[in-house]
């Protein structure tokens, strides 16, 4: 099955500078990768994904690269606000058409230093 | 813009009772998971349903485990007989599926508490 792993497990940035956070994964056959920010007591909100067909995509500050390759994706938060402090997972999936499971990453706790 | 809810937010049960999480997928969506997250640790896939049964079931959904839609809005997860490992927060997602790729929408979770 998949696995995916991700680092840094911690992360403190500057507010206003930018932070990038890494995962890999295994299954070559994974076609979509998705990453999701959960706050305190929330569940995991989505807030960016990618697909295998692109190598990069943009949302305002934030920004995702893909490596299919290397079988490496990236997170790249610019300009970080305090409100970005949290804790991200990326995640792995082969698409079928919605049944599907998402393979997580182990999270990074992203502090924003005022 | 339209939500997962989640049931009870919080749950605590003595070891060896039953217990039943719930969960209102988008009204739409045709694809229901549940995922568990223990304390500090990542997210784990649980079940996947669709169409009235379940389509993939890891290893962590033993016989203890099952899920029903018992209506047409209500997913439900029911644990026969709880462990103090059962103690989690417990999501639950749905997606429409189909063309269109579209994410998987989570709730807020339950957070289960085994005494």
């Amino acid at each position: 099955g998949e696995n995916v792993e991700q680092h840094p497990s911690t992360l403190s940035v500057q507010e206003g500078d930018s932070a990038v956070i890494k995962c890999t994964y295994s299954d070559s056959a994974s076609n979509y990768f998705p990453w999701y920010k959960q706050e305190l007591g929330k569940g995991p909100q989505l807030i960016i994904d990618i697909r295998s067909n692109v190598g990069e995509k943009k949302d305002q500050r934030i920004a995702v690269t893909l490596n299919k390759t290397a079988k490496h994706f990236s997170l790249h938060i610019t300009e970080t606000q305090p409100e970005d402090s949290a804790v991200y997972f990326c995640a792995a999936i082969l698409r079928d058409f919605g049944n599907e499971k998402l393979t997580f990453g182990t999270g990074t706790r992203l502090t924003i230093i005022p | 813009e339209p939500e997962v809810t989640q049931t009870p937010s919080h749950q605590v049960t003595q070891m060896g009772q039953e217990v039943i999480l719930r969960c209102v997928p988008i009204s739409n969506h045709l694809y229901f998971y549940w995922y568990r997250q223990i304390l500090g640790q990542k997210v784990e896939f649980l079940v996947s349903f669709y169409n009235n049964e379940i389509s993939e079931k890891s290893e962590i959904f033993d016989d203890q485990f099952s899920v029903e839609r018992p209506d047409g809005s209500n997913f439900t997860l029911k644990i026969r007989s709880t462990k103090l490992e059962d103690s989690a927060m417990y999501f639950c997602a749905s997606t429409p599926g189909g063309v269109g790729n579209q994410p998987q929408h989570f709730g807020d979770g339950t957070r289960l508490s085994i005494l």
